[in-house]
């Protein structure tokens, strides 16, 4: 089947380490992007790629960084810097206007 | 600036109650897209509807129908007859029509509808 996956679906780290958060898509599409959601708020844009070893900031970009080197895949590394990262992340690909998302990975940093 | 406002945080009805979830959008683009995701508890978001700028036209699909106002600038999404599978978050958000490199999604910051049996 066609789509977005994301791993692991939740995941647990110690403050002062980095965690990379998977996403992947075998929908084809060229632009992929990764959002934040806080409880209570809507999604906010961190990072995205509009094409292979190409990426942009979002909205909230300090604290995270995030490669792509190959099409099918949008990794998102959350760096110790960043202040708060306990949240919830969702990957998403454009395809046309639409965007489709992944299940999203749940981050809680103790 | 492009900004949605979702203004119900919560909602609250009886299962079989008719609801709705209102949106109201600013942007100064001629040409912009408006969706709703809805979000269960699972976390993913699950795409509703898709409508541009020069089609406003309501749209029904089943139990869903949404209606779409320039002219308040308004977008609003009616469930009929809700049933408890309805509790989620829903989200109404918006974009640019034009491509231009990448189509960045605002969204708002969502209703949380909850139906009780």
């Amino acid at each position: 089947d066609g789509g977005i996956t994301q791993s692991p679906k939740y995941l647990f780290r110690k403050e002062g380490q980095n965690v990379t958060l998977s996403c992947e898509q075998n929908l084809n599409h060229d632009a992929m992007y990764w959002y934040r959601q806080d409880p209570g708020q809507g999604l906010r844009l961190i990072y995205y790629s509009q094409i292979v070893n190409d990426f942009q900031k979002g909205d909230i970009a300090e604290g995270y960084s995030v490669s792509r080197e190959k099409k099918e895949s949008f990794p998102l590394t959350v760096t110790s810097a960043q202040k708060n990262p306990t949240a919830f992340y969702l990957c998403a690909s454009l395809g046309g206007h639409e965007q489709y998302f992944g299940p999203g990975t749940r981050l809680t940093v103790t | 600036a492009q900004k949605v406002t979702q203004a119900q945080t919560e909602i609250s009805v009886v299962e079989k109650e008719d609801v709705t979830l209102d949106c109201v959008y600013e942007t100064r683009d001629t040409t912009y897209y408006l969706f709703w995701y809805k979000q269960p508890p699972s976390g993913e978001l699950v795409f509703l509807i898709r409508r541009n700028s020069f089609d406003e036209q309501n749209e029904i699909s089943g139990r869903y129908s949404w209606n779409f106002q320039k002219s308040t600038s308004s977008f609003n999404f009616t469930i009929t007859a809700s049933q408890v599978v309805d509790s989620a978050v829903y989200f109404c958000a918006l974009t640019r029509g034009w491509s231009g490199g990448y189509n960045k999604l605002i969204f708002g910051a969502g209703t949380r509808l909850a139906v009780h049996p």
